[in-house]
């Protein structure tokens, strides 16, 4: 258990359908990160937040957005999917600058979205 | 622009040492990061280079080149469970991470 949590872990939605990713970062991490990895892809950014602020974007589509909360919390919302959509979410959180660890992403286990 | 370049695929045999190769081109550099994932599992943290050199840690080594824009993640001693996928990705002058395609190892007895 790497300490980031994932919900839902499998999700099976239509197309134009809107969903919810959440995401528990490790005990005391700040910052929590978005990513989606296709079949046989790699990983792509999507958002990062650090202390309920945007922080960076990367290639995340208008359809998507997502927020950190008060207690450190995130979700991912998807909306209008696509079949392109169906993917692994992974979320990934990291230690406040100068702490223990801070270079270093940790993942959670991943929210699998499949899209029929 | 930046790019990050590694072997879509390699083969090793069991027992083996394998060398998996990771060039790159970024817009600054602040560190770079090895990381292990198997498939439909989560990527974890393997190694951290930010000075040139050698980083060991077991089985599995790091090497970096800055000048060269080039690293390496060596794994002695292969066993079956290191069929995976690695990751080379570059903290650049945003302190954002470039990610590469990934390397998929298959092993074999």
């Amino acid at each position: 258990d790497s300490g980031v949590t994932q919900t839902p872990k499998h999700l099976i939605t239509a197309t134009g359908q809107r969903v919810t990713l959440r995401c528990s970062p490790r005990s005391g991490d700040l910052s929590v990160y978005w990513y989606q990895q296709s079949l046989d892809q790699g990983l792509q950014f999507l958002i990062q937040y650090y202390n309920g602020e945007e922080r960076a974007k990367g290639n995340i589509l208008e359809r998507f957005s997502a927020q950190q909360f008060p207690d450190l919390h995130s979700e991912l919302n998807l909306s209008s999917l696509e079949l392109g959509d169906s993917a692994l979410y992974f979320c990934a959180s990291s230690a406040s600058p100068g702490q223990a660890g801070a270079n270093v992403l940790t993942f959670g286990a991943g929210s699998r979205l499949t899209v029929l | 622009g930046q790019n990050i370049d590694q072997p879509t695929e390699m083969t090793a045999t069991e027992g083996a040492i394998v060398q998996i190769n990771c060039t790159y081109q970024t817009s600054g550099f602040n560190g770079l990061f090895w990381y292990q994932q198997h498939a439909g599992e989560a990527p974890t943290f393997l190694s951290y280079n930010v000075l040139d050199g050698l980083e060991e840690k077991g089985r599995f080594s790091s090497f970096l080149s800055r000048s060269k824009g080039y690293s390496y993640l060596l794994l002695k001693e292969l066993q079956m469970k290191d069929s995976a996928s690695y990751l080379c990705a570059v903290r650049g002058s945003n302190y954002q991470l470039i990610w590469g395609a990934g390397t998929k190892l298959i092993i074999k007895p």
